[in-house]
């Protein structure tokens, strides 16, 4: 099956400051690279997505990335905001079928203000 | 709308008892999913649907059983409870078409004694 990792685990940064997340997959066969924002108390929450045909995608301060060749994909949050502490996951799917997510195990990140 | 809505909140359990879990959604989704989430860990799938009267088996099947009797409801059951399932219980919804998003609820916090 489909195994995703995600680092770093933790990471703090100075308000304005950009974050960078880093994931990494297993299986070649996986198309869709969705990221969820968890904020504490609630359910995780899709902030963006790309698909395996786009090298990149973004959506104001939040843009992910994407090299197939290599197997990894990447968050990166710009002039980040105290509101941008969460955990954050990163997901990988086949987008067929049941279109089963497997997540990575999240970064909890922290904006200092 | 509601979107994914969960019950109950919280619950403690003692080894050995039994409870069901309920998840309803009200967007029409045929897909439906049961996560747990544990530390350090991410979230892990449970158990899915693919529509009404359809369940099948993820990553961590054991010690639980679900129904999807009403296309918009999906129950996770636990016959006898073990500490090991102290988590905290997400369940999610989605569409069959691209891209396939899930929409989480707000989740179930179980502590088994």
């Amino acid at each position: 099956g489909e195994n995703v990792e995600q680092h770093p685990s933790t990471l703090s940064v100075q308000e304005g400051d950009s974050a960078v997340i880093k994931c990494t997959y297993s299986d070649s066969a996986s198309n869709y690279f969705p990221w969820y924002k968890q904020e504490l108390g609630k359910g995780p929450q899709l902030i963006i997505d790309i698909r395996s045909n786009v090298g990149e995608k973004k959506d104001q301060r939040i843009a992910v990335t994407l090299n197939k060749t290599a197997k990894h994909f990447s968050l990166h949050i710009t002039e980040t905001q105290p509101e941008d502490s969460a955990v954050y996951f990163c997901a990988a799917s086949k987008a067929w079928g049941a279109n089963n997510l497997f997540f990575g195990t999240g970064t909890r990140l922290t904006v200092i203000p | 709308n509601a979107g994914v809505t969960q019950t109950p909140k919280f619950r403690v359990l003692k080894t050995g008892q039994s409870m069901t879990l309920l998840c309803a959604q009200d967007m029409n989704h045929e897909y439906m999913y049961w996560y747990r989430q544990d530390p350090g860990m991410g979230l892990r799938l449970i158990h899915y649907s693919v529509g009404e009267g359809t369940t099948a088996k993820g990553e961590v099947p054991d010690g639980y059983n679900v129904s999807r009797l009403k296309k918009q409801n999906f129950l996770l059951g636990l016959e006898s409870a073990a500490p090991s399932q102290t988590s905290v219980y997400f369940c999610a919804s989605s569409s069959t078409r691209f891209p396939p998003t899930q929409y989480f609820g707000p989740g179930t916090r179980l502590l088994v004694l």
